[in-house]
């Protein structure tokens, strides 16, 4: 079975552009959770989806946005890219919404210049 | 507000065991989690624990106090594909996919 599959793995935008980044999840998941990680840090809570539907959001401008398709594959996108915004960006599948485990995908990896 | 403390680094040697501690400070709790992070790669699970006591698998092991809001993980046998960030991360409430996450312990094995 394929994992929590992530697109692109890399990408380089510049200061103002927009960027979409998808998730697919695990067959059978329902719950799509997107985390950002800064070099250093632990990833932080952005959004998670549930039946298409937003379930939570953490402490994210409204630059960033998201949406959960009927497949449960995910986008993020994010508006007005800063320098700041240069990260890994983690998704997470897992089978419900208050299931016990999450399980990432390899992430990608985001660099605004 | 939430807080998650974990040592930065700590270095250890081949075939040793190491400790790993977490201490927190969360609105909420709803289970506490161990991911292992290679560099560039993402967090793999280690284990969760929800109530007191200990949890073992394998090599590795976690232990939870609640009354305490400590947590540590400990590896045994270490080995060197075990240098990794581990990351500790607390579950306030039911949502399985929001969890508040320390900013991890780099833990490097020498030979």
């Amino acid at each position: 079975d394929a994992g929590v599959t992530q697109s692109p793995t890399h990408l380089i935008k510049t200061r103002g552009q927009h960027v979409t980044l998808r998730c697919s999840p695990i067959s059978g998941h329902k719950s799509v959770s997107w985390y950002q990680q800064v070099l250093g840090q632990g990833p932080q809570f952005i959004f998670q989806y549930y039946e298409k539907e937003e379930r939570g959001r953490g402490n994210f401008p409204d630059r960033f946005s998201a949406r959960q398709f009927p497949n449960y594959s995910s986008e993020l996108n994010v508006n007005a890219l800063l320098l700041g915004d240069s990260a890994l960006y983690l998704c997470a599948s897992s089978l419900g919404r208050t299931n016990t485990e999450a399980f990432f995908g390899q992430g990608t990896r985001l660099t605004v210049v | 507000g939430q807080n998650i403390d974990q040592p930065t680094e700590m270095t250890a040697t081949e075939g040793a065991i190491v400790q790993i501690n977490c201490t927190y400070q969360t609105s909420g709790f709803n289970g506490l989690f161990w991911y292992q992070q290679h560099a560039g790669e993402a967090p793999t699970f280690l284990s969760y624990n929800v109530l007191d006591g200990l949890e073992e698998k394998g090599r590795f092991s976690s232990f939870l106090s609640r009354s305490k809001g400590y947590s540590y993980l400990l590896l045994k046998e270490l080995q060197m594909k075990d240098s990794a960030s581990y990351l500790c991360a607390v579950r306030e409430g039911t949502n399985a996919g929001k969890s508040t996450f320390g900013d991890g312990t780099t833990l490097t094995v020498k030979p």
